[in-house]
């Protein structure tokens, strides 16, 4: 079945660093779906990309859906502490989710 | 105000036991989900009801019953717990399919299985 691989698993970076992560699929994807999950919380919603090389822009959130609609990625502009959580993509068609990477922030 | 609400917060039971999870939105939403969430954060989707009907049913334990009541609630049974339950279950909902539209999750159920 349709397999979403994010990388990397882990993330640490000193506040103020950037940081990405990458979401790849075996299979062309119809939309992309971006959720965070805050340590204790629940994924919250962030964006969805259903557009070939479509970019969308979030305060310090860039959002990336490649070319051949099998990759994503979203990068965050020098982060702060409220970014700590896990991020995870979800891919089209049965919402597949991502692994997630996890952000460590160190003030 | 909550707009999807799970209940209990936290469960911890023997193993063997039955538990049941509810699950409830007032978002007017017309499809629900049940995640599992494991140690190592995996988000698994288990179940999906569309108007109250079945839609997916991911290769999970048939000790595992959902039922949805209506179209706001969406429960799930599960029998004969085993230490392997062990983990978070998030329900969520969205205006049609998943896919499309944003999903609106609970704040989960961390089920605990001695």
């Amino acid at each position: 079945g349709q397999q979403v691989m994010q990388i990397p698993q882990y993330q640490h970076v000193q506040e103020g660093e950037d940081f990405t992560t990458y979401c790849n699929s075996s299979t062309t994807l119809s939309n992309i779906q971006w959720y965070k999950q805050r340590p204790g919380g629940h994924p919250v919603f962030l964006i969805q990309l259903v557009k070939s090389g479509e970019v969308k822009k979030q305060k310090r959130l860039t959002f990336q859906f490649g070319e051949a609609k099998k990759n994503s990625s979203l990068h965050i502009t020098a982060t702060q502490t409220t970014d700590v959580g896990t991020y995870f993509c979800a891919g089209l068609g049965d919402m597949r989710f991502g692994a997630g990477t996890r952000l460590t922030v160190k003030p | 105000d909550t707009a999807v609400s799970q209940t209990p917060k936290y469960l911890v039971t023997q193993m063997g036991n039955d538990k049941s999870i509810k699950c409830e939105q007032n978002l007017g939403h017309d499809t629900m989900y049940w995640y599992k969430q494991d140690s190592k954060k995996f988000l698994k989707i288990m179940f999906s009801y569309n108007n109250k009907e079945l839609i997916i049913n991911e290769t999970v334990p048939n000790r595992f019953s959902p039922k949805s009541p209506d179209k706001a609630h969406l429960n799930l049974h599960i029998n004969s717990l085993e230490l392997g339950d062990s983990a978070v279950y998030f329900c969520a909902s969205s205006q049609g399919w998943m896919a499309y539209n944003e999903q609106f999750f609970g704040p989960g159920t961390r089920l605990t299985v001695l």
